[in-house]
């Protein structure tokens, strides 16, 4: 099972909006809506953004959003703060009934 | 309050095992599917094992299959990775993970698996 595909990095100014993207295959985000976000700061656990491509647990601030065409997930983030600056990864369950993640994307706040 | 604490992590020479540990603590243990996630420094994450919330069903990474056994002892609130064979390429940063409805919603600080000589 290949890695999704995420962007290296993204960069935006505060207040600006960025939109990550994550491709995947018809085995995986194509035919399943189990897609979800994880946000890293460095040296720390991942924490779970969103879940079933666009839900927020509680507690997530609603300037995260997600969405979903074809294969191809996308995490976008709105009114963007310097604390989002973090690595983000996308995952998938696959049709194999197992998990796959992006390789990450680099947020910088500009 | 969800916690997962992992433990066991260290140094082994190629060719050696370990048993990471995971302790959970603030939830049902014996509710949730439980998971196995590395990652290397600097690198993505990837997933490396699941187990039913009753431990009758696992399931590995083609990566680790035959070498690491993921297994839980559900009165202890504990999950365990035993990793045989182990490889440089096997290095990386080993979490513990919940999961509910196929999403990993709560993860352990991560303890550090160096393989070398």
């Amino acid at each position: 099972q290949s890695a999704l595909t995420q962007p290296a990095s993204v960069s935006g100014s505060p207040g600006q909006s960025i939109t990550i993207s994550c491709t995947g295959t018809s085995s995986d985000i194509g035919v399943y809506n189990y897609v979800s976000w994880y946000q890293q700061y460095s040296g720390k656990a991942p924490k779970l953004i969103l879940y079933d491509v666009g839900a927020r647990p509680s507690g997530v601030s609603d300037r995260f959003s997600g969405s979903k065409s074809g294969s191809t997930a996308s995490l976008t983030i709105s009114g963007l703060q310097a604390e989002d600056e973090a690595d983000y990864y996308c995952s998938s369950y696959t049709r194999s009934s197992t998990w796959v993640f992006g390789g990450g994307t680099k947020l910088t706040v500009l | 309050e969800v916690e997962l604490v992992e433990s066991g992590g260290g140094l082994v020479q190629p060719g050696g095992s370990l048993r990471l540990s995971c302790e959970a603590s603030g939830f049902t243990f014996s509710d949730f599917w439980m998971h196995w996630v590395r990652q290397v420094p600097g690198k993505g994450l990837v997933w490396v094992a699941r187990i039913f919330s009753d431990g009758t069903d696992t399931s590995h990474a083609d990566s680790v299959k035959g070498r690491f056994t993921i297994s839980r002892h559900n009165a202890k609130n504990t999950l365990y990775l035993q990793m045989n064979s182990l490889r440089a390429e096997d290095t990386a940063v080993y979490y513990c993970a919940r999961s509910r409805d196929l999403t990993f919603d709560f993860w352990g600080q991560g303890t550090l698996v160096t393989v070398s000589s």
